[in-house]
């Protein structure tokens, strides 16, 4: 149990497009979804934490407008990379909190590595 | 915020040694995470303490979570390939709305043949 997927797995798109990057837990609801933003040999950085039915709420330094967040469902939460530029090239994993585990226990997906030529 | 120091940063052990791994803290966290990534894939959930003073063991791992729940200890027996990996210990503060996880820097874990 406990599964969750992310779509694309990897995408490379040109500056100044825009990329959107779904996070779907497939076996649990999840009422909040976390976005971790990672750079080689790094640890996870929070980006923003994502509530159903809710704005998101972005962490401090995080472009609200630039990365914009939606959690339309109790499985999926997306995030869209808007006007993207080499800089935001980088490895984007989500995560979901199962409402009926722990309340820290946060599920990863596999991640998307997103390049910004 | 709520910093989680992690070390060593890197540890390279041949196979069948053990190995511990450090995660402490000056702030106590309601709970604490130890998870392991590979590259390009997403962390794994290796287990959560939540009490003072806890020790769990899965398999060759054990792991304890300090009596003032601020630091955490990750210790691995006769270490195989497989271990290899980015270990992060991930701790949720107290009065947390959304259960939002502080991760330290991770340990880097290679363990050859």
């Amino acid at each position: 149990g406990a599964v969750v997927s992310q779509h694309p797995s990897w995408v490379i798109c040109k500056s100044g497009t825009s990329v959107k990057i779904e996070c779907r837990s497939l076996d649990f609801q999840a009422t909040t979804m976390f976005w971790y933003r990672q750079f080689p040999k790094q640890s996870l950085m929070l980006m923003a934490t994502s509530n159903e039915g809710s704005k998101a709420t972005y962490e401090q330094g995080v472009e609200k407008d630039k990365f914009l967040i939606n959690h339309a469902s109790l499985t999926l939460s997306t995030l869209t990379v808007t006007s993207a530029h080499p800089e935001d090239s980088s490895f984007y994993i989500c995560s979901a909190r199962d409402r009926l585990a722990g309340f820290y226990e946060q599920y990863f997906g596999p991640g998307t590595r997103l390049t910004v030529t | 915020t709520q910093l989680l120091e992690q070390s060593p940063q890197f540890l390279s052990i041949q196979e069948g040694e053990n190995l511990t791994v450090y995660c402490n803290s000056s702030s106590v966290f309601s709970s604490l995470q130890w998870y392991r990534q590979e590259p390009g894939e997403g962390p794994v959930l290796l287990v959560t303490v939540v009490t003072g003073g806890e020790v769990k063991k899965l398999k060759r791992l054990t792991f304890q979570f300090g009596d003032a729940r601020k630091d955490s200890s990750l210790h691995i027996t006769a270490a195989q390939p497989g271990d290899t990996g980015l270990y992060l210990c991930a701790g949720g503060a107290e009065r947390d709305s959304w259960g939002k996880l502080q991760f330290g820097a991770g340990t880097q874990v290679v363990v050859t043949p």
